[in-house]
């Protein structure tokens, strides 16, 4: 079983759509999660952490289920420029340092 | 301020070949880290390096190596280039590398093996 999976993609959504991603972690040791996005053949960039009591940024939601282990993105009213894959990072510490635990990526495609 | 440099940008190398890549962290921050993605895969942990000293390692085989310098910049070595081995070479930055921390990426070295 892969540490962080995610649901495979691609959406495709037209503009307005409202599109939810869903990811699973397997280490219950993890302490922080975060949400990346990544354009085609660019260096990902951060898009949100993720907290327990969940959190919100203009039209992105994030929620996390630590007894679950599972973390959600919700996007409201989606724009063309989201297209991108966006990518759930869970962070591990242990004994092998600031290991981010990055998931396969789901790949968005907004459609005018 | 500029954020995180990498280079080259893109690398060709052939089968045995050897490379080094390159990084320079955000300034102030102390914490080098990088990672291999293949493309349509998510990046995977290769090293972490902190105040010079490795920190953490990925699975990776031996053929890869790192290190940090004083000025907090980084290398990357991989010797004995595999094809298995073309990828995007991504250097990320943290201020002291603990968790929680928010990881802020370069452009990334484009390297194909052929």
């Amino acid at each position: 079983r892969k540490e962080v999976e995610q649901d495979p993609g691609p959406f495709n959504v037209p503009e307005g759509a409202t599109v939810a991603f869903n990811c699973t972690y397997s280490n219950s040791a993890s302490q922080s999660f975060f949400w990346y996005r990544q354009d085609c053949r660019k260096e990902p960039k951060l898009l949100m952490s993720v907290y327990s009591s969940g959190n919100e940024d203009g039209r992105f939601t994030a929620q996390l289920n630590r007894a679950s282990q599972y973390i959600s993105l919700l996007i409201r009213d989606s724009k063309l420029s989201d297209s991108a894959t966006y990518l759930c990072v869970v962070n591990e510490e242990g004994n092998y340092g600031q290991n981010f635990v990055f998931g396969p990526g789901t790949r968005l495609s907004v459609l005018p | 301020d500029a954020g995180v440099t990498q280079s080259p940008t893109h690398l060709i190398k052939t089968r045995g070949q050897h490379v080094t890549l390159r990084c320079s962290p955000i300034s102030g921050h102390k914490s080098v880290s990088w990672y291999q993605q293949v493309l349509g895969q998510g990046p995977q942990f290769i090293f972490q390096y902190y105040e010079k000293e490795e920190r953490g390692r990925g699975n990776f085989p031996d053929r890869f190596s790192a290190r940090q310098f004083p000025n907090y910049s980084s290398e990357l070595n991989v010797n004995a280039l595999l094809l298995g081995d073309s990828a995007l070479y991504l250097c990320a930055s943290t201020a002291t590398g603990l968790v929680g921390e928010k990881l802020f990426f370069g452009s990334g070295t484009q390297l194909s093996v052929l």
